[in-house]
């Protein structure tokens, strides 16, 4: 099993162009959440999912976007990047029930000039 | 609002003595309390996790205690060595579901030689 896949690694943006991070898991686990860590900061909740069709809110969702069509794809879209969104983003999956471990991946790091 | 609060943010202790950080969190729903250990430019992971049935946990030189009438659980770690040097998260779920997961500011640890 590759665990949770995130691509890209590493990429740079320009103020308002936007990109989507890519997050695949292939541990058949229904809840999958975006993170993001800003430098020497915790972790943010941005948006959740508990299964494909349903998302949530997490604690900073403001300037983003996510869908769930699969079990497996989690994407998190950035629409008019903003020198803000500078930051580390970590996707993670779960079993169903949460409660159960969080697996990250291994995250991609996006700065906005 | 749900939040988790973590203190303090930093801590550093001699080797071979203890450690200990605690978190107070807002939601009396939550039930599971998990501690993530996350190296410079790794992805954090699961050191030990309690659920709210259960008033201490120990794993090795690890122990995590939980109070829940207060709201507050800590992590505690004994006999401390270089390796133990890193960033500590903690977390909670939010709900009786605990889908959603939310995390405290994190403690940089750092072990004296």
């Amino acid at each position: 099993n590759a665990g949770v896949t995130q691509t890209p690694k590493f990429r740079i943006l320009k103020i308002g162009q936007s990109m989507t991070l890519q997050c695949t898991q292939d541990m058949n686990h229904n809840y999958m959440y975006w993170y993001r860590q800003d430098p020497g900061m915790g972790l943010k909740l941005i948006y959740y999912s508990v299964g494909a069709g349903i998302t949530d809110k997490g604690e900073v969702p403001n300037g983003y976007n996510v869908s769930r069509s699969t079990t497996e794809d989690f994407p998190l879209r950035l629409e008019l990047a903003a020198p803000s969104q500078t930051s580390v983003y970590f996707c993670a999956s779960t079993p169903s029930g949460g409660a159960n471990v969080l697996t990250f991946g291994a995250g991609s790091r996006l700065t906005v000039l | 609002g749900e939040n988790v609060e973590q203190h303090p943010s930093t801590l550093s202790v001699q080797e071979g003595d203890s450690a200990v950080i605690k978190c107070t969190y807002s939601d009396s729903a939550s039930n599971y309390f998990p501690w993530y250990k996350q190296e410079l430019g790794k992805r954090p992971q699961l050191i030990i996790d309690i659920r709210s049935n259960v008033g201490e946990k120990k794993d090795q030189r690890i122990a995590v205690t939980l109070n829940k009438t207060a709201k507050h659980f800590s992590l505690h770690i004994t006999e401390t060595q270089p390796e133990d040097s890193a960033v500590y998260f903690c977390a909670a779920s939010l709900g009786s579901s605990a889908s959603k997961i939310i995390f405290g500011s994190g403690t940089r640890l750092s072990i004296r030689p």
